[in-house]
């Protein structure tokens, strides 16, 4: 199947601090890609879809200036945790989609805020 | 977007039985997929399913959409150790509506 990479795969950061996660698709054009958000033993929650060159859009709930996403690229998508807090603590995930096809998810970065 | 729900919420059985997971929906699927996540992994893509009635295997899983494509299961014959991980079932629109999971547990 298609490849999806994310880094870091892991982060500690200082609260306060700002935090950005980089999605790749590096073997297919991904018109779209998903940020999600998953809490321990819980399910993964929409937090964003974004299309290339075009503005997110973001799930009711999701704060657009704490949460900044930017689809620079038919295969980049970067999430950026502003001013994180220790609830902002989780595992994010990205997925990629080519029109036609399913969504391939990326490894996750999980993110701990200190 | 169109929600689900799964059931159960945990599984816990001896290597060699058989373990099923529900997913419901109170609206009409235009499809399903199913995804399954091992501990500290992330979730890979195992089916979709699209036809009302359909039935997909894999080895020992075995995939069905319900007739008003408004329910479906995803059953495990005879588990191993390998099959332990939390399986979502997820609707499809636009992005995915991901179920709340059903974590299975495998004990030799």
């Amino acid at each position: 199947g298609a490849v999806v990479s994310q880094h870091p795969s892991w982060v500690i950061c200082k609260s306060g601090t700002s935090v950005k996660i980089e999605c790749r698709s590096l073997d297919f054009q991904a018109t779209t890609m998903f940020w999600y958000r998953q809490f321990p033993k819980k399910s993964l929650m929409l937090m964003a879809t974004s299309n290339e060159g075009s503005k997110a859009t973001y799930e009711q709930g999701v704060e657009k200036d704490k949460f900044l996403i930017n689809h620079a690229s038919l295969t980049l998508s970067t999430l950026t945790v502003t001013s994180a807090h220790p609830e902002d603590s989780s595992f994010y995930i990205c997925s990629a989609r080519a029109i036609g096809y399913e969504q391939y998810f990326g490894p996750g970065t999980r993110l701990t805020v200190t | 977007g169109q929600q689900v729900m799964q059931i159960p919420q945990y599984q816990h059985v001896q290597e060699g039985e058989d373990f099923t997971t529900y997913c419901n929906s109170s609206t009409t699927l235009s499809n399903i997929q199913w995804y399954k996540q091992r501990p500290g992994g992330h979730p890979v893509f195992l089916i979709q399913l699209v036809k009302s009635g359909e039935v997909k295997k894999q080895k020992r899983l075995t995939f069905q959409f319900g007739e008003a494509k408004k329910n479906s299961s995803l059953h495990i014959t005879a588990t191993q150790t390998t099959d332990v991980g939390t399986y979502f079932c997820a609707a499809s629109g636009y992005a995915l509506n991901f179920g709340k999971g059903t974590s299975l547990l495998v004990t030799p």
